[in-house]
Formats: structure tokens, C-alpha cells, sequence
């Protein structure tokens, strides 16, 4: 069974669409994280979700919203797109915020805006 | 704020050969620190970790010793094989269990 689920793996899309990543964690986990990760390789935290609650939020556009409906789903959805989002979006996982609690990636969405 | 410092890569060595990776770390208080690997085209998975000062953490024959005194997590393993070429990254948390990064070294390992 497949720990954290992301869909889809890969998303093509033109300048000014909208589109939206999901993420779904089986872990029984009360944390949920996405990361994004650029061209070079550098990652960096977006947003952090504790029991449906907005607990990080890194200086990230508005164009980029996320939504949890229950403990195990974040969802992020990305409005008017630009070129500069494409990158590797990771969702990840934890039970509870402590600074020793693992997180867990999901396998990543590889976005392109052309 | 906190941030990861890691030596730039690619680090391209022969089978069986003695591996390093340095990685350098400014945060305060006392974080946890981590070393995740990225297989090509996969997600990140967790090699190591070490939550406090003198903590060594060991994996598949990786080790890294959470130095309080240089600020330093270094990633070692003795012989390395092909299968182990990926992207490591350095990270810790603080509050907020967020992670921070550093930049990701590149290994690449021929037979």
C-alpha cells in the first residue's frame, strides 16, 4: 500500500490555467506538508496542515490555495499559471509537529507550464 | 533563520570508494537533523536521523553524527556501490517540525 499517494505524477499545462495537485496519506497522520522543488533541485517548504488547520504558511502567492477536507487529504489548487511554477510539487506527512516526528514524501507531481 | 549548508555536487566516485558528504547547519535551539536520499524520478525518503547532540544516526551502511560543536551533520559510508547514486539532502527541523534544505548533493557512483 502506497504510504502517501499523489495525483497526477506529471501535469502539462498552458500559462493562465488553473489546475490542482492531490495528496492522500494512509498513514493515520494528523500533519500534512507540500514542498516544492525547482529546477535545481532546492526544496522548500509551501504550506503545513495540522488537523485541517493552516499552521505554515512560507511566503507563497495567493495564486496557490490549499484545501484539506479531512486529515488525510490536502489538496493544493494553483490559479493563473505561470511559468515559474513549474517545478516538482511534494506532499508529506507526520503524525504531530514535534521536531523528531519523520515525515513521509509522496512520490511527487512534476508540473510544466509552457 | 534556519538554513542547510551542503557541499555542491556531482560527487562522482569509483565502486567501493569512501563516501562524504558535508553538510553545515545554523538554527537555534536544537533541532533534529536528517539526511534524506531521491532515487532518480522518485520522492524523497529518509535515510537517517539524529534528534540530539552526539546522536549518531546509521542506515544501510550510511552514518552521520550530529556535531552540536561545528554545526555539523556529515554523511559517511565506507564503500559505496552503484545503486547508491541519488540526490542527498541535508535538512532539519525546528519548531513547527517544518524542514529546511539544503541544496542537495548529486552522487554519482561507477562501477
Amino acid at each position: 500500500d502506497t504510504a502517501v499517494s499523489q495525483t497526477p505524477k506529471y501535469l502539462v499545462t498552458q500559462m493562465g490555467n488553473d489546475k490542482s495537485i492531490k495528496c492522500e496519506q494512509n498513514l493515520g497522520h494528523d500533519t500534512m506538508y507540500w514542498y516544492k522543488q525547482d529546477s535545481k533541485k532546492f526544496l522548500k517548504i509551501m504550506f503545513s496542515y495540522n488537523n485541517k488547520e493552516l499552521i505554515i504558511n512560507e511566503t507563497v502567492p495567493n495564486r496557490f490555495s490549499p484545501k484539506s477536507p479531512d486529515k488525510a487529504h490536502l489538496n493544493l489548487h494553483i490559479n493563473s499559471l505561470e511559468l515559474g511554477d513549474s517545478a516538482v510539487y511534494f506532499c508529506a506527512s507526520s503524525q504531530g509537529q514535534g521536531i523528531k516526528n519523520e515525515q513521509f514524501f509522496g512520490p511527487g507531481t512534476r508540473l510544466t507550464v509552457l | 533563520g534556519d538554513s542547510v549548508t551542503q557541499m555542491e555536487g556531482p560527487v562522482t566516485l569509483s565502486e567501493e570508494a569512501f563516501l562524504t558528504i558535508n553538510c553545515t547547519y545554523t538554527a537555534t535551539g536544537y533541532p533534529s537533523l536528517f539526511w534524506y536520499v531521491q532515487y532518480p524520478g522518485e520522492g524523497l525518503q529518509l535515510l537517517l536521523k539524529a534528534t540530539k547532540a552526539d546522536d549518531k544516526g546509521s542506515n544501510k551502511g550510511f552514518e552521520a553524527t550530529y556535531r552540536k560543536e561545528t554545526t555539523s551533520f556529515h554523511l559517511e559510508k565506507g564503500s559505496v556501490q552503484v545503486s547508491d547514486s541519488a540526490v542527498y539532502f541535508c535538512a532539519l527541523t525546528n519548531a513547527g517540525n517544518m524542514l529546511t534544505f539544503g541544496g542537495g548533493t548529486r552522487l554519482m557512483v561507477k562501477p
